[in-house]
């Protein structure tokens, strides 16, 4: 059920600005990794992955670094728009007998400022 | 490419009425869909795994009688919410896997459906 008082990370940051998210996984064996965006009332938007045997890829506008040794994870936006403004979350995919399901991230909410 | 459609995008039910919940791929055939639950600023939760032509796989917590998900098509997924109550209202999530090509990980969503049981 839902808990109250329940507060998702909240980043706000003036338009133009970086952004940068970020997310600790807990699963060693999670060999896939997405970041999805939401805007309210709608469902998550793709926005980009990595596998486990890359550190950083990019994207346009932003930029996925993996460090897998502390299990973390995090999203870099360029040149913040506020359109960009949405909750954020990274997923997990580990594999084997789990291929194809994904556990999410709590998200983070990014405000953007014009 | 890639989308998927959820129907109805908004329901309201009376307290033990059931409503049924449908998830397509428009643009390629998806044999695994996923449906998801989410509550007002929660994360996605993982209910169930729909494969075509076979029984859902459902998470632990999940009543497999309450949550009915058949996935008669490639392209068609339907979750079945039987009996609902207050404490279902929710936002439900489908997603579908992109199995043909060098994307077989990528799961699109739906945009989501919003189930309020009075």
């Amino acid at each position: 059920g839902e808990s109250v008082g329940l507060h998702l990370p909240t980043l706000s940051v003036q338009e133009g600005d970086n952004s940068i998210i970020n997310c600790a996984y807990s699963n060693s064996a999670s060999d896939y990794f997405i970041w999805y965006k939401q805007e309210s009332g709608k469902g998550p938007q793709f926005i980009i992955d990595i596998r486990s045997n890359m550190d950083k890829r990019q994207g346009q506008r932003v930029t996925v670094l993996l460090n897998k040794t502390v299990k973390h994870l995090s999203l870099q936006i360029a040149a913040t728009q506020p359109g960009d403004s949405a909750v954020y979350f990274c997923a997990e995919n580990a594999g084997g007998t789990s291929y194809g399901k994904l556990t999410f991230g709590q998200g983070t909410i990014l405000t953007v400022h014009p | 490419g890639a989308v998927v459609s959820q129907h109805p995008s908004w329901v309201i039910c009376k307290s033990g009425t059931s409503v049924k919940i449908e998830c397509r791929s428009l643009d390629f055939q998806a044999t695994t869909m996923f449906w998801y639950r989410q509550f007002p600023k929660q994360s996605l939760m993982l209910m169930a795994t729909s494969n075509e032509g076979s029984k859902a796989t459902y998470e632990q917590g999940v009543e497999k009688d309450k949550f009915l998900i058949n996935h008669a098509s490639l392209t068609l997924s339907t979750l079945t919410v039987t009996s609902a109550h207050p404490e279902d209202s929710s936002f439900y999530i489908c997603s579908a896997e992109n199995g043909q090509g060098l994307d077989t990980d990528t799961q699109y969503f739906g945009p989501g459906t919003r189930l309020t049981v009075l």
